[in-house]
């Protein structure tokens, strides 16, 4: 089945301690990407990737630090999470450019 | 950069009726708005998508319009279902300096269908 995997569902940890959620796609997409959504303020991305060893920064990148060494995955990774990181994430990938963005089902990441 | 704005934030229509979710956009270099439907507990899903070189495209009980000039289209549900009650967010898209297509999202939608 194709899908983009995410783990863990579930997260609550404490400020300063470091953490990584993994992301992995099993349709040999190029793009893969990250977001947080917050209420009110819909989804923000936090980081893209075009292929392997190419990333770029999105609209809130900062606190925030990813790598693409392998196609399929790309991790999202918090050195020193802060409350205000508390938050729904959300990996996406995608063939193209202009095809549509395949989600994760989600992590919900608190910070205390 | 781009700005997408949606509204309502909240809908609640009789199953049956027609729910329209409507989006504005700030940058005219988007040249792709899609749709997405995200269930309790799930990721967005793509439902709909419209290109900058079409007007209107329909889907079984889904349409969605574009006006280019005004910078505004619109998701059009018909005959609604319960099942269609989920979180609606709406985005327009394009390409950046680096050759990215970025996404940009509206806050959501919470569209609830009444039995």
């Amino acid at each position: 089945e194709a899908q983009v995997t995410q783990n863990p569902r579930y997260l609550i940890t404490v400020t300063g301690k470091k953490l990584t959620v993994t992301c992995s796609q099993n349709m040999n997409h190029e793009y893969m990407s990250w977001y947080r959504q917050d209420p009110g303020l819909g989804l923000r991305q936090i980081y893209y990737s075009m292929n392997v060893e190419v990333t770029d920064k999105g609209d809130v990148p900062e606190g925030y630090k990813v790598s693409r060494k392998e196609k399929r995955n790309f991790p999202l990774i918090l050195e020193s999470p802060s409350p205000n990181q508390t938050s729904l994430y959300f990996c996406a990938s995608s063939l193209s450019t202009l095809a549509a963005l395949h989600f994760g089902n989600g992590t919900r990441l608190t910070v205390t | 950069g781009e700005n997408v704005e949606q509204h309502p934030s909240t809908l609640s229509v009789q199953e049956g009726d027609s729910a329209v979710i409507k989006c504005t956009y700030s940058d005219s270099a988007s040249n792709y708005f899609p749709w997405y439907k995200q269930e309790l507990g799930k990721g967005p899903q793509l439902i709909i998508d419209i290109r900058s070189n079409v007007g209107e495209k329909k889907d079984q009980r889904i349409a969605v319009t574009l006006n280019k000039t005004a910078k505004h289209f619109s998701l059009h549900i018909t005959e609604t279902q319960p099942e269609d009650s989920a979180v609606y967010f709406c985005a327009a898209s394009r390409r950046n300096s680096g050759g990215y297509q970025k996404v940009t999202f509206g806050i959501g939608t919470k569209l609830q269908v009444i039995p």
